[in-house]
């Protein structure tokens, strides 16, 4: 089946540690996305990618890094240097990148990273 | 003042109601409307998507936007249990490369009881 997978599901993290979340999909979308989401405060724009090798920091991007070596891969890696990483971490991907109809955005299942 | 408004509830309601769920926003460069279910601890699944001001329906789900106001709305008729979750409004301006770019609401929680 065509989608978006994350992994792991749940992950705890120790105080300085930097981890890294998984997104893969098999939809051959170009663009791919990473959101975070807190309580109360919906989706938040980390960092998103267009096409392969390339990459642009969104509306949270301190304490986060990214690559896109391959068009089906987009991991995140959250640095120690991320004040309050707790939270629910969500992949999506989309055809394109371009503004245009029915360009639709899907979503992975998310992933919870906790701080212990 | 955030760029995008909605009541996060939560929202209590019988079966078969028809529910109406709300958002505001203040950047006028908006210009494609979507509205996303979540169901507890999943990602989100798109419901609705809209461009610019007028409804669409969709079985038991109609959205409208009303870009004079900056006011969209979902409206769930006959709602079901199975409507019980989070509901978040997400919108895009046009041009360029800006559509993966979307700004959401809070998201509102509604719980449909039997």
């Amino acid at each position: 089946d065509g989608g978006i997978t994350q992994s792991p599901k749940y992950l705890f993290r120790k105080e300085g540690q930097n981890v890294t979340l998984s997104c893969e999909q098999n939809l051959n979308h170009d663009a791919m996305y990473w959101y975070r989401q807190d309580p109360g405060q919906g989706l938040r724009l980390i960092y998103y990618s267009q096409i392969v090798n390339d990459f642009q920091k969104g509306d949270i991007a301190e304490g986060y890094s990214v690559s896109r070596e391959k068009k089906e891969s987009f991991p995140l890696t959250v640095t120690s240097a991320q004040k309050n990483p707790t939270a629910f971490y969500l992949c999506a991907s989309s055809f394109s990148p371009e503004t245009r109809s029915g360009n639709t955005i899907y979503f992975g299942e998310g992933s919870w990273l906790t701080v212990v | 003042q955030k760029e995008v408004e909605q009541d996060p509830g939560p929202l209590s309601v019988p079966e078969g109601a028809i529910v109406s769920l709300n958002c505001t926003y203040s950047n006028s460069a908006f210009q494609y409307f979507m509205w996303y279910r979540q169901y507890s601890r999943k990602g989100p699944e798109l419901l609705m998507y809209t461009y610019s001001s007028g409804n669409k329906e969709d079985g038991r789900f109609t959205a409208q936007v009303d870009k004079s106001s900056k006011y969209i709305s979902l409206f769930i008729r006959d709602s079901q249990p199975s409507d019980s979750a989070t509901y978040l409004c997400a919108m895009s301006s046009a041009g360029g490369t800006s559509y993966g770019k979307l700004t959401f609401g809070q998201g509102t929680i509604l719980t449909v009881h039997p």
